[in-house]
């Protein structure tokens, strides 16, 4: 089947601790994305690849990093620079944006998340 | 960057209950989404909707682009309706993610 996988489900790190967030898709999708939910907010854009071995920052990229080693997948590390890591990470791919395929430009699919507690 | 609003912020209706979600955006649009996260946090891809109107069962969604707002309606309510529903545009210019608002957080009760 299709689709997005993030591991593992639950994550637990104690504080001055990286760690690293696996996001995988066999969709052939260019893009991926990492985003970041708080409770009862939206989803905030942490970085963004278009391509292999090419990834731009987001809206909340301070204390993260990633890598796009392989189209099929790109893993985000929290390092301990982030100061409120706590929170539940989606992972999400496209086709790459400025490319239509039928009537969708740019239409993400996402992971089933990842849920980070800080201890 | 694009502003999004959604209303109303929370929800709650009986089983077989009509209803309607609006998402109002502040700039122009390429591509706009709405999403149900159900209870596990998994997002599920509703509509892709820039423009026009689309249907799916017992849901549908209209965008007006020039007028900058999306409605999701849902028609007879069900339980497994519950959860928080997000419509999130896309500006365009190729670099950046979708933007989410905060939701509508709907409860469906039996």
């Amino acid at each position: 089947d299709g689709g997005i996988t993030q591991s593992p489900k639950y994550l637990f790190r104690k504080e001055g601790q990286n760690v690293t967030l696996s996001c995988e898709q066999n969709l052939n999708h260019d893009a991926m994305y990492w985003y970041r939910q708080d409770p009862g907010q939206g989803l905030r854009l942490i970085y963004y690849s278009q391509i292999v071995n090419d990834f731009q920052k987001g809206d909340i990229a301070e204390g993260y990093s990633v890598s796009r080693e392989k189209k099929e997948s790109f893993p985000l590390t929290v390092t301990s620079a982030q100061k409120n890591p706590t929170a539940f990470y989606l992972c999400a791919s496209s086709i790459r944006p400025g490319v239509t395929s039928g009537n969708s430009y740019n239409e993400q699919f996402f992971g089933p998340g990842t849920r980070l507690t800080v201890l | 960057g694009i502003q999004v609003e959604q209303s109303p912020p929370d929800l709650i209706l009986q089983e077989g209950a009509n209803s309607t979600l609006r998402c109002n955006f502040s700039d122009s649009v390429n591509n706009l989404q709405w999403f149900h996260q159900n209870p596990w946090g998994q997002l599920i891809n509703l509509f892709y909707i820039p423009s026009g109107t689309k249907q799916n069962g017992r849901l549908s969604a209209t965008t007006v682009a020039t007028e900058r707002y999306s409605l999701l309606y849902i028609s007879s309510s069900q339980t497994t309706d519950s959860g928080v529903y997000f419509c999130a545009p896309y500006s365009g210019g190729g670099a950046d993610g979708l933007t989410f608002g905060k939701g509508t957080h709907l409860i469906i009760q039996p």
